[in-house]
Formats: C-alpha cells, sequence, structure tokens
C-alpha cells in the first residue's frame, strides 16, 4: 500500500527567507510523487512532479523539490518565500505497481509573514 | 488549459435527501476521480472512472455512488446525505497521454457541501 506523511501541519516563514515543506513516503515499487497548493476556497492546483532523472524537479511559482530515494522524501522548497505562497500544501504519491488514483498527505499550512 | 468544472461551490442539503454533484472536464480525458477533503485527513478517494461507464471504488465509497455516462462527465452521488457527509468534495481528471501512472491530475474547484 501506498502512504505519504506530511510531518508539520504549519510551516512558519518569514518573507525573503527560504522555505522547506516536508513529505516523506511508502510504497512498493517505484515513486511518482507531486506537490499541489490550494489557495483558500479553490480547489487544487499542481505545482510540479517526479516521475524520473534528476534528483531536483522545478516547478511553477519558483518552488522546486528534491527527491531522495535512501530517505523516501520529496521536499518541498523555495529560495525566497513570499506572503502570496501563504496557502495549504499536498503532498502526493502514486505508487508504479499500485493504483491510478494519487494517495494524498494530510496537507501543510504554510505561513509567510511580511 | 484544462479546465475542470463543478455544478457547485456550496451546497446545503437536509439529513437523508439524495445529492447529486457534477463534474465536468473539457479534455478530453480518461480518467475521473472524486475526492473529499476533510481538515487534518488530506484528501481521501471516494471513487475513480477509467472510461465510460466504468467506475471503481476508493478508499471511502461508503454512502456514495457515481455515475459515468460520457466520456466528460462524472456525477458523484449521496444516496441519502448524512451529516458526517458534510465536507469539500474535489473532482479531478487525468489523461493516459502522459503514459500511465504518470499523468498529472487537474482539480476543479471544489464543492463545499453542509448536511444539516
Amino acid at each position: 500500500a501506498q502512504s505519504v506523511a506530511q510531518p508539520e501541519d504549519q510551516v512558519n516563514v518569514a518573507e525573503g527567507n527560504p522555505l522547506t515543506v516536508k513529505c516523506t513516503y511508502s510504497v512498493s515499487g517505484n515513486p511518482y510523487l507531486f506537490w499541489y497548493v490550494q489557495y483558500p476556497n479553490r480547489g487544487l492546483q499542481f505545482l510540479l512532479k517526479y516521475i524520473t532523472g534528476d534528483n531536483l524537479v522545478k516547478g511553477s511559482y519558483g518552488f522546486e523539490a528534491e527527491f531522495n530515494k535512501s530517505q523516501t522524501s520529496f521536499h518541498l522548497k523555495k529560495p525566497s518565500a513570499l506572503v502570496s505562497d501563504s496557502a495549504l500544501y499536498f503532498c502526493a504519491v502514486r505508487d508504479s505497481r499500485g493504483r491510478r488514483a494519487l494517495t494524498f498527505g494530510s496537507g501543510t499550512r504554510l505561513q509567510v509573514q511580511p | 488549459d484544462v479546465k475542470v468544472t463543478q455544478s457547485s461551490r456550496y451546497l446545503v442539503k437536509r439529513t437523508g435527501e439524495k445529492v447529486f454533484l457534477e463534474c465536468v472536464q473539457d479534455m478530453d480525458h480518461e480518467n475521473m476521480f472524486w475526492y473529499r477533503q476533510d481538515p487534518g485527513l488530506g484528501l481521501r478517494l471516494i471513487y475513480f472512472s477509467y472510461d465510460v461507464k466504468m467506475k471503481e471504488k476508493g478508499d471511502i465509497p461508503e454512502g456514495y455512488s457515481v455515475s459515468r455516462e460520457k466520456k466528460e462527465r462524472f456525477s458523484l452521488i449521496l444516496e441519502s446525505a448524512s451529516t458526517n457527509q458534510t465536507s469539500m468534495y474535489l473532482c479531478a481528471s487525468s489523461s493516459l497521454q502522459q503514459g500511465a501512472l504518470r499523468e498529472t491530475q487537474y482539480f476543479g474547484p471544489g464543492t463545499r457541501l453542509l448536511v444539516l
């Protein structure tokens, strides 16, 4: 069975500082990993995904994520946070041997203070 | 751009009512999904469909059914709404053109359902 853990319910960071939102996963086969963002009263917007290849994946709005197979992690990062980055972030995984639907983490609320 | 639309943003229903949530995508995607989102629980899969008239149960199908009569439309049905079905419901779709299991899911804006 596939699973995702987002250990932090909330992350607070000052504007201009780097941010990291953590995600670890568990799968049987190879992982396909995704990050989504949700702004208030909106659906989920796709940020980036890792399928294969380079461990550092670049996505929308200046976000990137690093795939670490040995640590089974896929942390989301941004070098310089903006107040407008404040939102709810979800990590999701699909197992290469598993079902077509994604399994989501519980979400991490990012709060960027001015 | 992929567009996934949901028939209502907000819905208020009474216990025991039959509720229909509609989802339409305009990108000819094969796969469609229904999730519910609750605080602290993330998104949980209710049902998905990978073809017209095909459906598979997700993690929490109890109390729900689905219908996919046309490729672009995927309906979620609450046969007899209960208060514990108060939630945010999100529809998503994806295409197999990116390669099975590698595809990105695209989400609609969500329907916030309140059952009184």
